[in-house]
């Protein structure tokens, strides 16, 4: 099935680091949302975004609906040990009530206190 | 708000029996819910959606007679998995939609086949 694409797959980092990841599509998305999930968790969600070109911040954590809504990014700023989980992007597709996420394949966190 | 519980959290059983998992919104009413099944290291992999009060629809390479999904009220939907075999050890995650228009998500149940 379609799957966003995600990067970077994997970091590795400092605490007090600042981290950025991001999604893009070959699709328009109405909606972009971040989630994060930690081992033997299901997902959180952390910010909705849905307007193109919207800025949302939630603590420590801004996240961007891109322009030509085919891309998003998530911030994290002064990263402390508690961050580290997997970081999902996903966007909604289709219209209608069985509209369905479409995943991008994950960031994985790890912080170094 | 916008709290979603699945039960059981783990469970395992023995090869050819069936197993049920909850999945309830606790303070909204999800108009549909989704089951999802994910891989170690893997994203979320969605099987099927439903909306109360009508029959589940499933993604493509699920077996709907395998994954039978009931969603009888607007904070209640169950997964039963049927005749297990240790291929289908996995997480299983349930999410809700309703007036909160994101998908919240369970704590997910950890099946293991045996």
């Amino acid at each position: 099935g379609q799957q966003l694409n995600q990067s970077p797959q994997s970091m590795f980092i400092q605490e007090g680091e600042d981290v950025s990841m991001n999604c893009t599509s070959s699709s328009i998305f109405n909606t972009w949302l971040w989630y994060k999930q930690e081992p033997g968790e299901g997902p959180v969600l952390l910010i909705a975004l849905y307007k193109a070109g919207e800025l949302t911040s939630n603590g420590r954590l801004t996240a961007q609906f891109g322009i030509t809504r085919k891309d998003s990014f998530l911030n994290i700023s002064a990263s402390i040990p508690s961050d580290v989980g997997i970081y999902f992007c996903a966007g909604l597709a289709n219209a209608g009530n069985n509209r369905k996420l479409i995943w991008g394949l994950g960031t994985s966190l790890a912080v170094n206190p | 708000g916008a709290v979603v519980s699945q039960h059981p959290s783990r469970v395992i059983c023995k090869s050819g029996t069936s197993v049920k998992i909850e999945c309830r919104s606790l303070d909204f009413q999800a108009t549909t819910m989704f089951w999802y099944r994910q891989f170690p290291k893997q994203s979320l992999m969605l099987m099927a959606t439903s909306n109360e009060g009508s029959k589940a629809t499933y993604e493509q390479g699920v077996e709907k007679d395998k994954f039978l999904i009931n969603h009888a009220s607007l904070t209640l939907s169950t997964l039963t998995v049927t005749s297990a075999h240790p291929e289908d050890s996995s997480f299983y995650i349930c999410s809700a939609r309703g007036a909160p228009r994101e998908q919240y998500f369970g704590p997910g149940t950890r099946l293991t086949v045996t």
